[in-house]
């Protein structure tokens, strides 16, 4: 049972436009919820999060929207650049229990210059 | 301030063998997770120490295991391996695993099972 979603294996978009990166997840207990970029061969990086009390988190080109009647959420890069160019994950966690992260199976986002 | 710390990078085991996985984490956290990521299955919980208790726990067999020790560090061991057990072993550490904050992945361990 895949409790969290990301339905487009991969996304490519031109230098300097917006990036969308979409999440979908079905536990109504996941509270709080955060994106990881990644590389090959290494660790998941932290790049922004969101709890379910907010709707919107920003933090420099990066912006979190999140729908909790529509289990949805998404991430806005803006403008795109080619060095973002990686795995991006999203992972959620119920309320109190962040050191157990359910993650989704990840976007592979493409930035052309 | 030091990242997360996962030794070794690398390793390559024949099937049956046992090994062991390490992981520092961030000076100031006390909470230690481990996930195992595949291609097939993304990257999936394995457990969480705290306070070197096992706090939560994945639907992994029993042939995996882990134990925290006092200065937080944390180990983790596969025994009798199999070749599905080829997988990059990644540990995340926060604060206290509670409260809503981020977790910081290590750079993993890649394990070959050959």
């Amino acid at each position: 049972d895949q409790q969290v979603k990301q339905n487009s294996p991969s996304l490519s978009v031109q230098e300097g436009r917006i990036s969308i990166l979409n999440c979908d997840y079905t536990n109504s207990m996941f509270d709080y919820f955060l994106w990881y970029k990644k590389y090959p061969a290494e660790g998941p990086t932290f790049l922004i999060s969101i709890s379910s009390i907010k709707d919107k988190n920003e933090d420099g080109r990066f912006t979190v929207f999140l729908n909790k009647s529509a289990k949805h959420l998404s991430l806005h890069i803006v403008p795109s650049q080619p060095g973002d160019s990686a795995v991006y994950f999203c992972a959620a966690s119920r309320a109190g229990n962040t050191g157990k992260l359910i993650f989704g199976q990840g976007t592979t986002l493409q930035v052309k210059p | 301030k030091a990242g997360v710390t996962q030794t070794p990078r690398y390793l390559i085991k024949t099937r049956g063998q046992q090994v062991t996985l390490s992981c520092s984490p961030i000076s100031g956290h006390r909470s230690v997770s481990w996930y195992q990521q595949t291609p097939g299955q993304g990257l999936q919980f394995l457990f969480e120490y705290f306070s070197e208790t096992q706090r939560n726990k994945g639907n992994f067999p029993g042939r995996f295991s882990g134990r925290q020790f006092s200065n937080s560090r944390s180990e983790m061991n596969v025994s009798t391996l199999e070749l599905g057990d080829s997988a990059l072993y990644l540990c995340a550490s926060s604060l206290d695993g509670r409260e809503n904050t981020e977790a910081f992945f290590g750079q993993g361990t890649r394990l070959t099972v050959v």
